[in-house]
């Protein structure tokens, strides 16, 4: 059992390159999530998903898209990345987005735009 | 604005006991998540908390007061491999989760 898995593990970039981030689940969960992770600031929430074909905003949702074509994969896009974006990213699901649900975190891509 | 306060570092000692505080302001409660996370490695889920009260598990136990918005994680018979960040989490009245900082605690023999 893979759980959640992310590609690539780490990622140099220039910036104004495109780049996109893979998530990949196989544990059938209906909601995914899109998070990035910065040196003494909480998780926040880029995007997330809460069923497959629909996708919503997070906290700070903008130079970032996604799309959620089937319930497995969650893919995330930087049009042109900035420095700014330079962030370990993680990849969750949940059963379905609900109160009581867990969240289960893939191992993360660390970014680094140049 | 949402605020999830926890301190950024604790040290104890190896066997002892440690409570980590967590304080919160959100637009909403729909629970509280405790995650551990290991230095370079994904959060794992520890606990969740949505009625007032303490939830026991093993040498971990995690308590609620809603009136208060307070939450503390008590980890108790320190091993060194308890050494890691601790991340509280608020869910809002949007579903979604509200993270602090993280506590990182540092464990000595």
């Amino acid at each position: 059992i893979a759980g959640i898995t992310q590609a690539p593990t780490s990622q140099i970039l220039a910036a104004g390159r495109r780049m996109t981030l893979r998530c990949t689940q196989d544990m059938r969960h209906n909601a995914m999530y899109w998070y990035r992770q910065d040196l003494g600031l909480g998780l926040r929430l880029i995007h997330y998903s809460n069923t497959a074909g629909t996708t919503g905003k997070g906290e700070v949702p903008d130079g970032y898209s996604v799309s959620r074509a089937n319930t497995d994969d969650f893919p995330l896009t930087l049009a042109s990345a900035v420095p700014s974006q330079t962030s370990v990213y993680f990849c969750a699901s949940s059963e379905s987005g609900g109160s009581t649900d867990t969240q289960y975190f893939g191992p993360g891509t660390r970014l680094t735009v140049l | 604005g949402q605020n999830i306060d926890q301190p950024t570092e604790m040290t104890a000692t190896e066997g002892a006991i440690v409570q980590i505080n967590c304080t919160y302001q959100t637009s909403g409660f729909n629970g509280l998540f405790w995650y551990q996370q290991h230095a370079g490695e994904a959060p794992t889920f520890l606990s969740y908390n949505v009625l007032d009260g303490l939830e026991e598990k093993g040498r971990f136990s995690s308590f609620l007061s809603r009136s208060k918005g307070y939450s503390y994680l008590l980890l108790k018979e320190l091993q060194m491999k308890d050494s890691a960040s601790y991340l509280c989490a608020v869910m809002d009245s949007n579903y979604q989760l509200i993270w602090g900082a993280g506590t990182k605690l540092i464990i000595k023999p």
